[in-house]
Order: C-alpha cells, then sequence, then structure tokens
C-alpha cells in the first residue's frame, strides 16, 4: 500500500512565479517529513524538512508547509527557475523507524 | 570529498544470474540503506543498516541479501536474479536515524 502519494505526476510553471507540489500520507504515525529532488542519472538529493511538531519550514525560496489533520503537506517555490526543474519526492517517516516511505514524485519543469 | 560512490553504474544480468552491488560512503555515517526506484512506485526501502555488523530488512526484501562487514561499506546481493528485479537501485548513508540521507548516483539494473 502506497502511504505516502503524490498524485500529480507532473507539474509546468512559468520561471519565476510559484510552484507548488502537494504530497498526502495515510499513516497517522509519521512524523517526520522530507522532500528530496532528483535530477536525471543522478541520486535524491534532500531539500528540505519538517517535523510534525512545526506547520511550517522555510529555507531560502523553498517552503514545507504541514497540515497534520488533512494528513497533507505541500513544498512551495517561489520565485520559480529553470534550474529547479527535476523530480521532487515527498518521503515520511515515524520516530525511531527506519521505514521511511516516499511518494512516486512529481516532475517540474520551469519555463524560462 | 565523494560521498556515497556505487559500483557498478549499470548492469545486464540474465535471468537465475547472481550479482553484488557495491556502496561505499565516506562520510562516516551509521545508517546505510539500500532503496530500488520503480516507475510510478517511488523509492522504496530493500535493507538497512544500524551499524558495522548489522543488517534488518525494509519494505521489499524478498531476493536481496545484505552485508555491512566494514562501517564504510554496504554490499546488496542477488542470488538468483528475475525479471522483477529489473530496476534503479540507489544506496545511501546518514549520520543518524534517516532524517538527512546521501544518495549515490544509482545502479541501472536490468534483468533479461
Amino acid at each position: 500500500d502506497q502511504q505516502v502519494k503524490q498524485n500529480s505526476p507532473s507539474l509546468s510553471v512559468q520561471e519565476g512565479r510559484i510552484s507548488i507540489l502537494n504530497c498526502d500520507y495515510t499513516n497517522s504515525m509519521f512524523d517526520y517529513f522530507l522532500w528530496y529532488k532528483k535530477y536525471p542519472a543522478e541520486g535524491p538529493t534532500f531539500l528540505i524538512s519538517i517535523s510534525s511538531i512545526k506547520d511550517k519550514n522555510e529555507d531560502g525560496r523553498f517552503t514545507v508547509f504541514l497540515n497534520k489533520s488533512a494528513k497533507h503537506l505541500s513544498l512551495h517555490i517561489v520565485p520559480s527557475q529553470p534550474g529547479d526543474s527535476a523530480v521532487y519526492f515527498c518521503a515520511a517517516s515515524a520516530y525511531n523507524n527506519n521505514d521511511m516511505r516516499f511518494g512516486a514524485g512529481t516532475r517540474l519543469t520551469v519555463k524560462p | 570529498n565523494a560521498g556515497v560512490t556505487q559500483t557498478p553504474k549499470f548492469r545486464v544480468l540474465k535471468t537465475g544470474q547472481s550479482m553484488t552491488l557495491l556502496c561505499a560512503q565516506d562520510m562516516n555515517h551509521e545508517y546505510m540503506y539500500w532503496y530500488r526506484q520503480d516507475p510510478g512506485m517511488g523509492l522504496r526501502l530493500i535493507h538497512y543498516s544500524v551499524g558495522e555488523g548489522t543488517t534488518a530488512k525494509g519494505e521489499v526484501p524478498d531476493g536481496y541479501n545484505v552485508s555491512r562487514l566494514k562501517k564504510q561499506n554496504f554490499l546488496l546481493g542477488l542470488e538468483s536474479a528475475a525479471p522483477s528485479q529489473t530496476s534503479v537501485y540507489f544506496c545511501a548513508s546518514s549520520h543518524r536515524q534517516i532524517t538527512e540521507a546521501f544518495f549515490g548516483q544509482g545502479t541501472r539494473l536490468t534483468v533479461v
């Protein structure tokens, strides 16, 4: 069963605009969430994370929002740049559990 | 600083053959992981290790074995390859229980 879902396989935005990537989860035990970015022929690289005790975490152009009651998180990229074009994976884990679950990924394309 | 290095990068196996994928990290991380990535499935954890000499099963361990004889190395073995094991395999490591993990570039394995 897929406990972490990214329902949008792809997203296209114009340079300078906001990109919003969404992620839903089903396991209420998850308490730590991460976003990874992946370029072709490379491994995923860590982007930003959030603990369940927070509802927002910001790092430069990237902000992650967590809505625990809805079991939903989102990644906002403002402003979007062509170099942000990549596949973004949402991941979730429970404290003291190494079985981190990943979503299927969303391919973001930022057009110049 | 190489980070996480996987060898080989590509491999084609015939059904029933065996092989070992090698992962090496130079960050002195305790935790190491093997994932597989399949289209539409995200990354799924195969096996992981929380320290030298320890291994544990992840979400999809069947058909694979692992060993962590040295802290810096984590080996993934396929005893008798099957077409269903055609995938891209990623190794990752982290300093402690999985939070931010560093990934290798991946190994693309095709079983014919």
